[in-house]
């Protein structure tokens, strides 16, 4: 069964900060995506790794294969990055498996 | 902004009803995935369309089902709602084979059962 965990739950940051977020997989996932969620409800994708490391602007994305661990990285937090981060893994398809979520809130 | 439109935004439904939710996807995508967040949780997988054919199902019972038209746009019908139903359903959109992998949410259609 494919298993997806994320850590922390919930996260404060003061603006400026650098903030890690944790995710661990199961066998059977071969892909993370890192997702960003605002009050809203609507979803945005940030990254797609299965293997390395990605980078766009202040956001980079790493996943250790052999540990079965990926980290999503904000350098710089801003009030506009508060939203919550989820993982989600796939096992070579799009049928994603979600972690519960990281809620951010970073403020001013 | 996505491409991908979901309808209604919001809706109010009693107990034994029988809903139908619409997404639109991103222009050239073949696929569609639907996915159930009740409050506070991440999304479950519902089932996902690829060429208008159902292309795996999660752990939802039959009385949700689905379609996907021509256009590649998507349908999600649930029958005799429960109140466990309320929950923001969300579609997923994307072309099989990409490399990267991307996905493009919609903004999702929150379900309320009475």
């Amino acid at each position: 069964k494919n298993e997806v965990e994320q850590s922390p739950q919930n996260l404060t940051a003061q603006e400026g900060e650098f903030i890690t977020i944790n995710c661990s997989y199961s066998v059977g996932i071969s892909a993370l995506h890192w997702l960003q969620q605002h009050p809203g409800g609507g979803i945005v994708s940030l990254f797609m790794l299965s293997s390395g490391k990605k980078k766009h602007g202040r956001l980079i994305a790493t996943i250790n294969i052999q540990e079965k661990h990926s980290s999503l990285h904000i350098t710089a937090s801003h009030p506009r990055d508060s939203a919550v981060y989820i993982c989600a893994g796939s096992g070579g398809s799009e049928k994603l498996v979600f972690g519960k979520g990281t809620k951010l809130t970073v403020n001013p | 902004e996505t491409g991908v439109t979901q309808s209604p935004t919001h809706l109010i439904k009693t107990r034994g009803q029988q809903v139908t939710l619409r997404c639109s996807s991103q222009s050239g995508h073949n696929t569609v995935s639907w996915y159930q967040q009740a409050l506070g949780q991440g999304p479950q997988f519902i089932f996902q369309y690829y060429r208008e054919e159902e292309n795996g199902r999660g752990n939802f019972p039959p009385r949700f089902s689905g379609l996907q038209f021509p256009n590649y746009s998507s349908e999600l019908n649930v029958n005799a709602l429960e109140l466990d139903d309320s929950a923001l359903y969300l579609c997923a959109s994307s072309w099989a084979g990409a490399l990267n992998g991307e996905l493009f949410f919609g903004e999702g259609s929150r379900l309320t059962v009475l």
